[in-house]
């Protein structure tokens, strides 16, 4: 069965850049599906991030856009979030998720990491 | 920009009651792009409802999803203890892709 993984600092000093990787086993990135991260402030609801797929295509949140890189490396199965210049706001619940092939929806999703921002 | 709002905040039901959660679009969209998702405590977000009504694999018949335009419904019919959780709609965009989810409501023991 295909499970996910995040891991990664757990807290992160204000501009900062956070970085995360997720594990996928049980299913090869190579085969296709995009790839996602969606995080989730404490108390609030979820918000989308970005994605890519197996070649490195990425589509992200306008919102994050200048702030985010996404990369994926098919050898290792796994791939990643680099979000620049954190502040408080960034703190959240980041989860990693496979998008369902075919449908606009997310199928698989990791148990997510907390990140905190703070000095 | 799309918005979607989740009514109530907090929905508190006893076992064997029907619950009714709304998700309100702010322009009209097309069913297909609508889902639901089910949050329980310390995990991660599970797929319930995809295309406004169709039910994902291994989801038991009492969830059911409704609607179309800008007002959707998940409706619980009979409420199982492991039901009591936080729901999610989600809403996809295309042109470029855009996700936007709702804020959740919490279901909780009466």
């Amino acid at each position: 069965q295909v499970q996910l993984q995040e891991s990664g600092p757990g807290l992160v000093k204000p501009s900062d850049t956070l970085s995360l990787t997720c594990a996928v086993s049980g299913y090869s990135i190579s085969s296709g599906n995009w790839w996602g991260w969606i995080r989730q402030p404490p108390g609030e609801g979820l918000e989308w991030i970005g994605y890519i797929y197996n070649s490195g295509s990425t589509y992200y949140n306008p919102s994050l856009k200048s702030r985010v890189t996404m990369s994926i490396d098919t050898t290792k199965n796994q791939f990643s979030l680099k979000l620049n210049s954190v502040t408080a706001v960034d703190t959240a619940v980041y989860y990693c998720a496979r998008k369902e092939s075919g449908r606009n929806l997310f199928d698989y999703w990791g148990l997510g990491t907390l990140v905190t921002v703070s000095s | 920009e799309i918005v979607l709002t989740q009514s109530p905040g907090t929905l508190s039901l006893s076992p064997g009651e029907r619950a009714t959660l709304s998700c309100r679009v702010s322009q009209s969209v097309g069913s297909s792009s609508l889902a639901w998702y089910q949050q329980s405590p310390g995990q991660a977000p599970r797929l319930l409802i995809y295309g406004a009504s169709s039910r994902a694999t291994g989801i038991p018949d009492r969830f059911s999803g409704s609607g179309s335009g800008t007002d959707f419904t998940l409706t619980i019919s009979r409420l199982e203890p492991e039901d009591f959780a936080v729901y999610h709609c989600q809403h996809y965009g295309s042109s470029p892709p855009m996700y936007t989810f709702g804020q959740g409501t919490k279901l909780e023991i009466k």
